[in-house]
């Protein structure tokens, strides 16, 4: 299994709302990340998890909470969102934390619409 | 600040002929430079990644050059075909304000190849 797969593909929520994002791997990877890309620009990074524990918090709001119950699953709990938080969030994994001769290998991402 | 700039957002290219997108890059001194492909609403796939140490490395019809006087990396793909129209992204390891690394992303050339 060379894949990252994240579920939900598309969610709409409303601000009041409590939803989760999940991100799985099989390859072994120990470290696993979320990015936010919006519309024409790059993936930005939030969150690194290396060896299951938070490595990295790119001073990101606390209504967005990451979670790492296990080396092969990643959760990004979201609640009280704005509007301005729609956007295509994508995780990503690498076989080990920081540098990766092999690259990142990146989900297909869940395009969030926060109304 | 640490900057990694992609000179052109847009390249348009006939069939067959060879596209080359920059990568510059200012204040870092990476051991490495990574290259992406994006397709619409899909994650990055990683492409190459060539090191400090080597000038040039190739894939198929990729090749991809890597000047640390410069600071700059050339990406080109040979013989385009319309099937290589995406938006491709250089991508360095960078220091976090933690003080950890991560992957940060330039702004991405969007490549469009003409029938």
């Amino acid at each position: 299994d060379t894949e990252v797969t994240q579920t939900p593909k598309h969610l709409v929520m409303g601000m009041t709302n409590k939803k989760s994002l999940k991100c799985e791997q099989h390859m072994g990877h120990r470290a696993m990340y979320w990015y936010k890309q919006k519309a024409k620009k790059p993936p930005e990074l939030m969150f690194v998890y290396s060896y299951e524990k938070l490595s990295i918090n790119e001073s990101v709001p606390s209504r967005f909470s990451p979670e790492c119950p296990n080396s092969s699953l990643l959760n990004l709990h979201l609640h009280a969102l704005q509007p301005e938080d729609s956007a295509l969030y994508l995780c990503a994994s690498s076989l080990v934390p920081g540098q990766s001769l092999y690259g990142y290998t990146f989900g297909s991402g869940t395009r969030l619409t926060v109304v | 600040s640490q900057k990694i700039e992609q000179n052109s957002e847009a390249l348009n290219i006939q069939e067959g002929k060879t596209a080359t997108l920059t990568c510059n890059y200012t204040n870092y001194s990476p051991a490495y430079l990574q290259w992406y492909r994006q397709d619409p609403g899909r994650g990055p796939v990683f492409l190459l990644l060539i090191r400090e140490n080597e000038k040039e490395k190739r894939k198929e019809r990729l090749k991809v050059t890597f000047d640390t006087t410069l600071k700059q990396s050339l990406f080109h793909i040979t013989a385009s075909q319309p099937a290589d129209s995406a938006t491709y992204l250089c991508a360095l390891t960078a220091y976090m304000d933690t003080g950890r690394r991560a992957l940060t992303f330039g702004s991405g050339t969007r490549l469009q190849v003409q029938p």
